[in-house]
């Protein structure tokens, strides 16, 4: 079945740096890939997708960038904020199947 | 507002007393889940609903029970809690059965069996 791993478990940036949390996946007839952001004492929320027909999606600093060929996908958050501190999950589905592939998670720390 | 609510929030029990913990969505969707989220873990389904009536295994179901009496509804019931089922739970809800259909999560209940 589909398998999603996802990089790094934590990242720690500096205020106003880029951060790039990376997920690979396993099915390649996987066509769906949302990115959910859990803040602190809440539920995860999606904040950007992009489907298998688009290699990049933007949406003012975040991005997601998917590479169909070697099965990964990538989030992008540029000039971070605090408030960008959070849990991030990445995931990946196929049409036949409604099921969310999750991958574990990353902790973004930004730094003051 | 349309939300997903959850309650309750925290429940610390002991192993084996029944407990249900309760989802509500009032967005009229179709599709509910649960799901139990441990650190290094991420997300795992536990089980998730179609539609009324309608319910299927996740994941991980094994000591979990749910009902779908009504679209709105989607408890989760631990007959017989055991401390490896402490755990930060999650009901989400979604519109339809579509893969791409944004899920909408609860705030999340934290349990803790003794």
């Amino acid at each position: 079945g589909e398998n999603v791993e996802q990089h790094p478990s934590t990242l720690s940036v500096q205020e106003g740096d880029s951060a790039v949390i990376k997920c690979t996946y396993s099915d390649s007839a996987s066509n769906y890939f949302p990115w959910y952001k859990q803040e602190l004492g809440k539920g995860p929320q999606l904040i950007i997708d992009i489907r298998s027909n688009v290699g990049e999606k933007k949406d003012q600093r975040i991005a997601v960038t998917l590479n169909k060929t070697a099965k990964h996908f990538s989030l992008h958050i540029t000039e971070t904020q605090p408030e960008d501190s959070a849990v991030y999950f990445c995931a990946a589905s196929r049409d036949s199947n409604y099921q969310l592939i999750w991958g574990a998670g990353t902790k973004l720390i930004i730094k003051p | 507002e349309a939300q997903v609510t959850q309650n309750p929030r925290y429940l610390i029990t002991v192993t084996g007393k029944k407990l249900t913990v309760t989802c509500s969505q009032n967005m009229n969707h179709e599709y509910m889940s649960w799901y139990r989220q441990d650190p290094g873990l991420g997300l795992r389904q536990i089980y998730y609903s179609m539609n009324v009536e309608v319910t299927d295994k996740g994941d991980v179901p094994e000591g979990y029970k749910v009902s779908r009496k009504e679209k709105r509804n989607f408890p989760l019931i631990l007959e017989s809690p055991s401390p490896n089922q402490t755990s930060l739970y999650f009901c989400a809800s979604s519109l339809s059965l579509r893969n791409t259909d944004t899920q909408y999560f609860g705030p999340g209940t934290r349990l803790t069996v003794l």
